[in-house]
């Protein structure tokens, strides 16, 4: 079991609140993701992190930000949210040792 | 555009009996990757498989590459209803480690 976790589980906003999703590890791990994946699809990476104040946008447009202060943390920011950010959204960190990327348990959000 | 993609998209079985999923992908990799996710949760890394590797085996696990058909193939022997699972392959490009996902198999194992 991966020591990365995500806050919180489940989130229900009305549109236009601004939100945050918290991220963090222990494992020390340099680089870091963030995944959007909908119901029965595919994991979209909308961002990426390789250490502290470098981050990247992923291979998915998003109209999320994100922020790498600390290794061990990785904060996903929506400013307004709207329903099409209904989704559930995934947090990984890469271990150098084993080549793989460890995920947490996710948060689901609900955009009223 | 999407690098994996699994087939089939959903798979139903009898408990002990031996499940298949096949991941296809377009462009060269350095490695492929076999993920789990249990219903709304994230991912559990199941086994990775280097590009200069044909099979590798883990437990019940066993996955093959073919980088010539550029394909990879998941098999889980004695299946067990705790194994019902999404299963993901992601593919592992240049030194980014960045990985891409395809859309998975849904594999049900009846008790």
């Amino acid at each position: 079991e991966a020591d990365i976790y995500q806050t919180p589980r489940y989130l229900v906003i009305g549109t236009g609140k601004k939100i945050t999703l918290e991220c963090s590890q222990t494992m020390g791990h340099d680089k870091m993701y963030w995944y959007q994946q909908d119901p029965g699809m595919e994991l979209h990476l909308i961002h990426y992190s390789y250490g502290v104040n470098s981050t990247e946008k992923g291979d998915l447009s998003s109209e999320s930000t994100v922020s790498r202060i600390r290794t061990e943390h990785f904060p996903l920011t929506l400013e307004s949210a709207r329903p099409s950010h209904t989704s559930q959204y995934l947090c990984a960190s890469y271990g150098q040792g084993t080549d793989t990327q460890y995920f947490g348990p996710g948060t689901r959000l609900t955009v009223l | 555009s999407q690098q994996g993609e699994e087939d089939p998209q959903a798979l139903s079985i009898q408990e002990g009996e031996n499940a298949t999923m096949n991941c296809s992908y377009k462009t060269s990799i350095n490695n492929l990757q076999w993920y789990r996710q249990n219903s709304g949760r994230g991912l559990v890394h199941l086994i990775l498989i280097r590009s200069n590797e044909r099979e590798k085996h883990s437990g019940r696990l066993r996955v093959t590459l073919d980088t010539s058909k550029k394909s990879s193939s998941l098999l889980i022997t004695a299946s067990r209803a705790a194994d019902t699972a999404s299963y993901f392959c992601a593919t592992g490009r240049g030194s980014n480690y960045k990985l891409t996902f395809g859309k998975g198999t849904l594999l049900t194992v009846n008790p």
